[in-house]
């Protein structure tokens, strides 16, 4: 079936750096959606992508829709230590279709 | 965003009885309600999709007879888990879309099962 590849896994970083994650797929997907997962919580969506190219800010969070439509990227910058979590990206590749789920990137910010 | 709710939040319930999870979308018609199953340090897994007046959509290896779904209004999605086992444990996640066109989903908070 159809697989979204999330980088990385898991990220140890200082607060105050910024944070790059990405996910590509094997196929053309025409949404992007990105989400944070708190322990013991489901995901909130933090930043929606409809057209290739596309490039969103919410906040400190920018992501951006790849211009293949087969990739897109979420960046972090000025990390805090509530940005801890779980980033999942997720996508269609056809309207209406199953939402498809990367992998997941752990975020751990040292005070 | 859209805000989609979940009743209970948690639940412990002996082997051998059937649990209720409710889940509402709460400013928006979802004409489209998903249930996801989440294991400790995985990504989402779908279990069955459903939409509102008919009979859900379920994936493979999911048991159709052991999760109830009934998605009878534009609002409400119930999952029954039926006749729980130790091995249903886990934590259950709904989500819901909007109408055609919409493709956002919101997620609910989530429900964490517990048989025991």
């Amino acid at each position: 079936g159809q697989q979204l590849n999330q980088s990385p896994q898991s990220m140890f970083i200082q607060e105050g750096e910024d944070v790059s994650m990405n996910c590509t797929s094997s196929s053309i997907f025409n949404t992007w959606l990105w989400y944070k997962q708190d322990p013991g919580e489901g995901p909130v969506l933090l930043i929606a992508l409809y057209k290739a190219g596309e490039l969103t800010s919410n906040g400190r969070l920018t992501a951006q829709f790849g211009i293949t439509r087969k990739d897109s990227f979420l960046n972090i910058s000025a990390s805090i230590p509530s940005d801890v979590g779980i980033y999942f990206c997720a996508g269609y590749y056809n309207q209406g279709g199953k939402l498809i789920f990367g992998q997941g990137t752990e975020l751990s910010v040292k005070p | 965003g859209a805000v989609v709710s979940q009743h209970p939040s948690w639940v412990i319930c002996k082997s051998g009885t059937s649990v209720k999870i409710e889940c509402r979308s709460l400013d928006f018609q979802a004409t489209t309600m998903f249930w996801y199953r989440q294991f400790p340090k995985q990504s989402l897994m779908l279990m069955a999709t459903s939409n509102e007046g008919s009979k859900a959509t379920y994936e493979q290896g999911v048991e159709k007879d052991k999760f109830l779904i009934n998605h009878a209004s534009l609002t409400l999605s119930t999952l029954t888990v039926t006749s729980a086992h130790p091995e249903d444990s886990s934590f259950y996640i709904c989500s819901a879309r909007g109408g055609v066109g919409t493709d956002t989903q919101y997620f609910g908070p989530g429900t964490r099962l517990t048989v025991l």
